[in-house]
């Protein structure tokens, strides 16, 4: 069974550009979760949905993110501009329900400069 | 406002011996848990869970404690293998329809040979 894919693995990028990171999840999870991870800290839960629709989007910063989940398959989060302080690592996550455990792809590292 | 904690940065133990990392949450509403593992560039594993109407479970060398009154969860590995060197996390969440994981800082754990 394939994994969570993400992409690009890495992306550098200067401060007040925008950015877009990707993620099809594993065939037939329904939910689907993106997490920032900076370095030194846990993954924190950005936002998550049901199929393509948002559960959860309290703790994105919705002045500079958006994400979308069309069809209720592959996931697009986006950044612009992109601050400094967005370096981290963005984790998507999926799971075949609500309840399920979470599996994760393996990030993208983003840096800011 | 980090509800989940994990105070040991680092752990180092010799193969063979027991790994024993430690947790703790603040959040009464938490009633799951669970510790990931992540290698470098990869995403983090689900290793084990908990329920909070159990104290103890156990998978192979690994097994996770819960006591509820002090808010406090360990994971012990034993014996402890090479292949184990990795950050461990531990992950919360409140209520049983929904994991939205609140996840600890990580512990980096290295096995000597």
């Amino acid at each position: 069974e394939a994994g969570v894919a993400q992409s690009p693995r890495y992306k550098i990028i200067e401060k007040r550009q925008s950015v877009a990171f990707w993620c099809n999840p594993i065939s037939g999870h329904a939910t689907l979760y993106w997490y920032q991870q900076i370095l030194g800290q846990g993954p924190k839960l950005l936002i998550q949905f049901q199929n393509n629709g948002v559960v959860d989007d309290s703790q994105l910063p919705k002045d500079r993110f958006s994400a979308e989940r069309l069809k209720g398959v592959d996931s697009t989060l986006k950044i612009q501009p992109a601050k400094l302080e967005d370096s981290a690592v963005y984790l998507c996550a999926s799971s075949f329900g609500r309840a399920d455990t979470q599996y994760f792809g393996p990030g993208t590292r983003l840096t800011v400069l | 406002d980090q509800q989940v904690k994990q105070n040991s940065p680092s752990l180092s133990v010799q193969e063979g011996r027991i790994s024993i990392l430690n947790c703790d949450y603040t959040n009464s509403m938490f009633d799951y848990f669970l510790w990931y593992k992540k290698y470098p560039a990869e995403g983090p594993t689900f290793l084990i869970s908990i329920s909070s109407i159990k104290d103890k479970n156990e998978d192979g060398r690994f097994t996770v404690f819960l006591n509820k009154s002090a808010k406090h969860l360990s994971l012990h590995i034993v014996p402890s293998q090479p292949g184990d060197s990795a950050v461990y996390f531990c992950a919360a969440s409140a209520g049983s329809n929904d994991y939205k994981l609140s996840f600890g800082a990580g512990t980096t754990v290295t096995v000597r040979a």
